[in-house]
């Protein structure tokens, strides 16, 4: 098994560019997590779906964060317009099911740099 | 709602002595509590959990946690550590419930074991 993939592993771009990150879960996985991580505030749960409908989004920041998952082996966090305090490291994970007793198995992550 | 505190946020330690991990929950409800672990670079991977049963439960590479519901506490346990374990280690919490539910994750302790 692959694990949950991530692309791109590293992002630069420019203040008020459009920046879209990539997840494949891993197969058979139903419930899936994207995180953002920095230092300062840690690891923070942006939105997570179960069977590709988003059951809970209000970790996202704002209305320039948008998620997708149109199908069971894809998701999409896009951010529009980016800015420097974006900076971070976006974690995708997968669950086997909706039930927390299952492991969440996280991706390597996309280090997002906003300039 | 759930949240977990862990009070140390930079533990340094010599190689082969002890160590202890603090982690300390709020539930109004039964939890399943987990440890999970960062090394650098990568996303983060599932130590071990407690779901019911013993309140000891225990990884393959020798860490070992308590659960102790009157300190409402899980406190992760190493008799014995590697230049190797240096990462980070996040307490995480769930809500015992038979539906889908997410896992709110520490702030995240920092181990770095001295040579």
């Amino acid at each position: 098994d692959a694990g949950v993939i991530q692309s791109p592993r590293h992002e630069v771009t420019e203040m008020g560019q459009e920046v879209t990150l990539r997840c494949k879960p891993i197969s058979g996985h139903n419930s899936l997590f994207w995180y953002r991580q920095t230092m300062m505030r840690g690891l923070e749960l942006l939105i997570y779906f179960n069977n590709n409908v988003p059951i809970d989004d209000s970790g996202m920041p704002e209305d320039r964060f948008s998620a997708k998952m149109p199908n069971a082996s894809f998701s999409t966090l896009k951010i529009q317009p980016s800015e420097p305090r974006d900076s971070a490291v976006y974690f995708c994970a997968s669950r086997k099911s909706g039930r927390s007793t299952d492991t969440q198995y996280f991706g390597p992550g996309t280090r997002l740099t906003v300039l | 709602a759930q949240s977990v505190t862990q009070l140390d946020s930079q533990v340094p330690v010599f190689e082969e002595a002890p160590v202890e991990l603090r982690c300390n929950y709020s539930s109004s409800v039964s939890v399943y509590l987990f440890w999970y672990v960062q090394y650098p670079n990568q996303g983060l991977q599932l130590l071990l959990k407690y779901l019911s049963g013993s309140t000891l439960v225990e990884s393959i590479n020798g860490f070992e946690a308590e659960f102790n519901k009157s300190q409402t506490s899980f406190h992760l346990r190493k008799p014995s550590v590697h230049i190797s374990d240096t990462a980070e280690y996040f307490c995480a919490v769930s809500a015992m419930k038979t539906s889908y539910d997410k896992v709110i994750f520490g702030p995240g302790t920092s181990l770095s074991v001295i040579p």
